[in-house]
């Protein structure tokens, strides 16, 4: 199916652990984005991809690492997860920068709880 | 440092009224601002995107105005359905920096009474 997707859509996991969070876009954009939203605090951009084999920080990167070795892929992983990064994690695309009408678009997202 | 700020934070009409839902921005350095819906449990679904020359765009039901100059957005929602109980957002994807991030407001949940 066209879109992006996110999986699993729900993750327990206890403190300490490594989980990786995947996201799969099939409109070859090239950035890609994913953020954590929470209450009180509405999205925030955790890491960024300008294309394969780019990525950059966002606002709250700190215990989060990402890769792209493929365009299509942007894997989200928490290194050693902490109750703090219990959250809902969103992962989204966009076609390009630098263009007013450019759009992005979100996954459903994945709801990380950790214990 | 762009903020986004959204009011109200909820809303609840009865069917069949139309609404505004109000969006503010602090730096108007932006190429353009989407309005998102998003239901309990679910992602965002994209509703409009006004890129920052344009004044207005209108999908169905809704129109949502930019006044970049001003700071403010507005989405018009016409006829109100209980179908449209939602939290709508509403996101500016600032000039400066070139990341392509989206800066968020928090969002505005609406309910809409049969």
């Amino acid at each position: 199916d066209a879109g992006i997707t996110q999986s699993p859509r729900y993750k327990i996991t206890e403190t300490g652990r490594q989980v990786t969070l995947m996201c799969h876009q099939t409109w070859s954009h090239s950035y890609m984005f994913w953020y954590r939203q929470d209450l009180g605090h509405g999205l925030r951009l955790i890491y960024y991809s300008a294309a394969a084999d780019i990525t950059d920080k966002g606002e709250v990167p700190d215990g989060y690492v990402v890769s792209r070795s493929k365009t299509e892929n942007f894997p989200l992983t928490l290194e050693s997860a902490t109750r703090s990064q219990t959250s809902v994690y969103f992962c989204a695309s966009s076609e390009s920068l630098g263009q007013m009408n450019t759009e992005a678009f979100f996954g459903q997202g994945t709801r990380l709880t950790v214990v | 440092k762009q903020e986004v700020t959204q009011i109200p934070a909820a809303l609840s009409v009865p069917e069949g009224e139309n609404l505004v839902l109000n969006c503010s921005f602090t730096d108007s350095a932006i190429y353009n601002l989407q309005w998102f819906r998003q239901d309990p449990g679910k992602g965002l679904t994209s509703l409009l995107l006004i890129q920052s020359s344009q004044r207005e765009q209108t999908s169905g039901r809704l129109n949502a105005s930019l006044d970049k100059s001003s700071g403010r957005s507005t989405l018009y929602i016409a006829a109100s359905q209980p179908g449209d109980s939602a939290t709508y957002l509403c996101a500016v994807r600032p000039s400066s920096g070139n990341t392509g991030k989206l800066i968020f407001g928090q969002g505005t949940t609406l309910q809409v009474k049969p």
